[in-house]
């Protein structure tokens, strides 16, 4: 199965700066690679989706890139405000199909006013 | 409306007791899972139910038992309940076919005493 490695360390930004926040993989390069987030207390909420031949996908103040030569997706906060303050996951899907999809352990954002 | 629904959100009992939690979404989707987070946030994949059929079933202990009596439904049931099944347990759902994100419940907090 997939190994994932994110930074399972806080990460703090100041309020109007741009986040970026690192997924990278190990084994076989996934067809697709999620990113959620997670509130304390809630499950996780599904952000974007970039597939493997596509290298950026936006939606709103958010951007996903996804390098396969590097194994390697960033996922950046522009503008960020305190309300984006969050645990963000990235998951990729497994090899064997079924969705199953294997997820990392998460960074944490703090975005301080 | 609360699309993917889970009972009870907490849950208190004693080591070797039998527990159930359910688990009922109305998004019409075909595909829903059991996840279970533990203290270190890790989210793994334990059951996935595809139209009432289990189609995932990761090392898991023998006294969890899911049941799916229709595919807006699955419960999880927990035979002699161990410490070290104290984690929040997530329910999820999603459509059958491949790249669609997955809908998550806000989780059931299960403690053992």
């Amino acid at each position: 199965s997939q190994k994932i490695e994110q930074n399972s360390e806080a990460l703090n930004i100041q309020e109007g700066k741009t986040a970026t926040l690192t997924c990278n993989y190990t084994n076989y390069s996934p067809a697709y690679l999620q990113w959620y987030r997670q509130d304390p207390g809630r499950g996780p909420v599904f952000l974007l989706l970039i597939r493997e031949n596509e290298k950026e996908k936006r939606k709103e103040r958010l951007k996903v890139t996804f390098d396969t030569t590097l194994k390697q997706s960033l996922f950046h906060i522009t503008a960020s405000q305190p309300a984006d303050s969050a645990t963000y996951l990235c998951a990729l899907p497994d090899s064997g199909g079924y969705q199953k999809v294997t997820f990392g352990i998460g960074t944490k954002l703090q975005v301080i006013p | 409306d609360t699309a993917v629904s889970q009972t009870p959100k907490y849950l208190v009992t004693q080591m070797g007791n039998d527990k159930s939690i359910k688990c009922e979404q109305n998004l019409g989707h075909d595909t829903m899972y059991w996840y279970k987070q533990d203290s270190k946030k890790f989210l793994k994949i334990m059951f996935s139910y595809n139209n009432k059929e289990l189609i995932i079933n990761e090392t898991v202990p023998n006294r969890f038992s899911p049941k799916s009596p229709d595919k807006a439904h699955l419960n999880l049931h927990i035979n002699s309940l161990e410490l070290g099944d104290s984690a929040v347990y997530f329910c999820a759902s999603s459509p059958s076919h491949s790249n669609q994100p997955q809908h998550f419940g806000d989780g059931t907090r299960l403690s053992i005493l």
